[in-house]
């Protein structure tokens, strides 16, 4: 079964630009992820979608950030303008289902920095 | 609230060496419990679960976790250290509302 899959890998921008990162993750699975990794810490939760519709997005700084998932499949995460503390690892997971007893699977993740 | 306290954020071992790292937990139901393994610039990889049924857990390479409840306690452990096994590990608990909490991760380091 392949696994999640996300691109790029790396990103190095200026503040103020825009950057979108993009993830394709298991087939059949329900349940999407983005998260954000600072160095040094373990992932937040940035955003949790159901098929497309979004379950938790209350840690999404939405005056920058934006992700959409349309047709319940691939998903984008989008930042503009980006800051100085958006340096991180962005990582995207998915399950089957999203229920409490299932386990995420996590993709590699995006690093980007920002200048 | 739930939360999940990682005792510990740097163990060394010697190789060879049994690992032990430590993770506590707080939640008002009968939670499920995973153990995860960061590689550098990798994503989270999982190594075992909890969900419920038999309390001594076995996972991928050696690692085996046991739920104790009485003491809340999820600690993971491997008889013999690798080399390969020097990592981030992370503990997440889950709860009825279907939401996920990570601790703060424990660093992992392996003396040849």
């Amino acid at each position: 079964e392949a696994g999640v899959a996300q691109s790029p890998r790396y990103k190095i921008i200026e503040k103020r630009q825009s950057v979108a990162f993009w993830c394709n993750p298991i087939s059949g699975h329900a349940t999407l992820y983005w998260y954000q990794q600072i160095l040094g810490q373990g992932p937040k939760l940035l955003i949790q979608f159901q098929n497309n519709g979004v379950v938790d997005d209350s840690q999404l700084p939405k005056d920058r950030f934006s992700a959409e998932r349309l047709k319940g499949v691939d998903s984008t995460l989008k930042i503009q303008p980006a800051k100085l503390e958006d340096s991180a690892v962005y990582l995207c997971a998915s399950s089957e289902t999203g229920y409490s007893n299932q386990p995420q699977h996590f993709g590699d993740g995006t690093r980007l920095s920002i200048l | 609230a739930q939360s999940v306290t990682q005792l510990d954020s740097h163990v060394s071992v010697s190789e060879g060496t049994p690992v032990l790292l430590r993770c506590n937990y707080s939640s008002s139901y009968s939670p499920s419990l995973f153990w995860y393994v960061q590689h550098p610039n990798k994503g989270l990889q999982l190594l075992l679960k909890y969900t419920s049924a038999a309390t001594l857990v076995k996972g991928i390479n050696g690692f085996e976790a046991e739920f104790k409840k009485s003491e809340t306690s999820f600690h993971l452990t491997k008889p013999s250290a690798h080399m390969s096994d020097a990592a981030e590990y992370f503990c997440v608990v889950s709860d009825r509302g279907n939401q996920f909490y990570f601790g703060t991760g424990t660093s992992l380091t392996v003396i040849p």
